[in-house]
């Protein structure tokens, strides 16, 4: 069955970078690409981008410009996104999620939370 | 970037009762394509987002029929025919026809 299986929670400080992994298995991997969404403590979702498999290409949202980047290990089937510059705000529960453009999400990985403080 | 917003914000619910959430889009969700990419996810306690619905109706492998949804254009609606306990949790639609993707705020449904 499909999966996405993501790495574990991480502490950061203000400044610093953080990379986080979603391993996926069970179906083929090029024909879907991985978004990234991210929930801050009670709060709703926030997509912040996406990676096409197949090609590599990425669309991060605006906010998130300059400091995001989502790369692909093929042999691993594997997605991984790191943000820099970390802020206090960056604070989040961080979910990969299996999407087939233009459509949403079909399936998402446990989640990672990433904690920023000083 | 497109606005999504949900009515009622909490849902308190007797069991075995309907349940009703609206969402309302601040642009059309058709997409060039034909089709109009709304989607429900349903997000219970401590746990990821469930997907539910995707295309306005369409159940997604395992959902329970109980859960429908509908509607076109702007106005959408998630119904659930007989709330069950493990229903608790908090609703969001979510729209992937215009880029960025946008989430509503979220609906919480909860037992009375």
């Amino acid at each position: 069955q499909v999966q996405l299986v993501q790495s574990g929670s991480e502490m950061g400080k203000p400044g610093a970078s953080v990379k986080v992994s979603c391993k996926t298995s069970g179906y083929t991997f090029s024909n879907y690409g991985i978004s990234w969404v991210r929930q801050a403590p009670g709060q709703g979702f926030e997509w912040m981008g996406w990676i096409a498999v197949y090609n590599g290409h990425t669309d991060y949202e605006r906010k998130f410009q300059g400091r995001l980047s989502m790369t692909i290990e093929r042999p691993t089937m594997t997605v991984y996104m790191e943000l820099r510059s970390l802020r206090l705000d960056d604070t989040a529960v961080y979910y990969c999620a299996r999407v087939r453009r233009p459509g949403g999400p079909d399936n998402w990985g446990q989640g990672t939370l990433i904690t920023v403080s000083a | 970037d497109i606005v999504m917003t949900q009515t009622p914000l909490a849902s308190p619910v007797t069991l075995g009762q309907p349940a009703s959430i609206a969402c309302r889009s601040s642009q059309s969700l058709v997409h060039s394509d034909g089709d109009t990419y709304l989607s429900w996810l349903q997000q219970r306690p401590g746990q990821p987002p469930r997907p539910l619905i995707y295309k306005i109706s369409n159940r997604f492998s395992g959902v329970p029929d109980r859960f429908s949804g509908s509607g076109a254009g702007t106005e959408f609606t998630l119904k659930i025919s007989r709330v069950e306990a493990e229903d608790v949790g908090v609703y969001y639609c979510m729209q992937a026809t215009q880029f960025p993707p946008t989430f509503g705020q979220g609906t919480r449904l909860e037992i009375k």
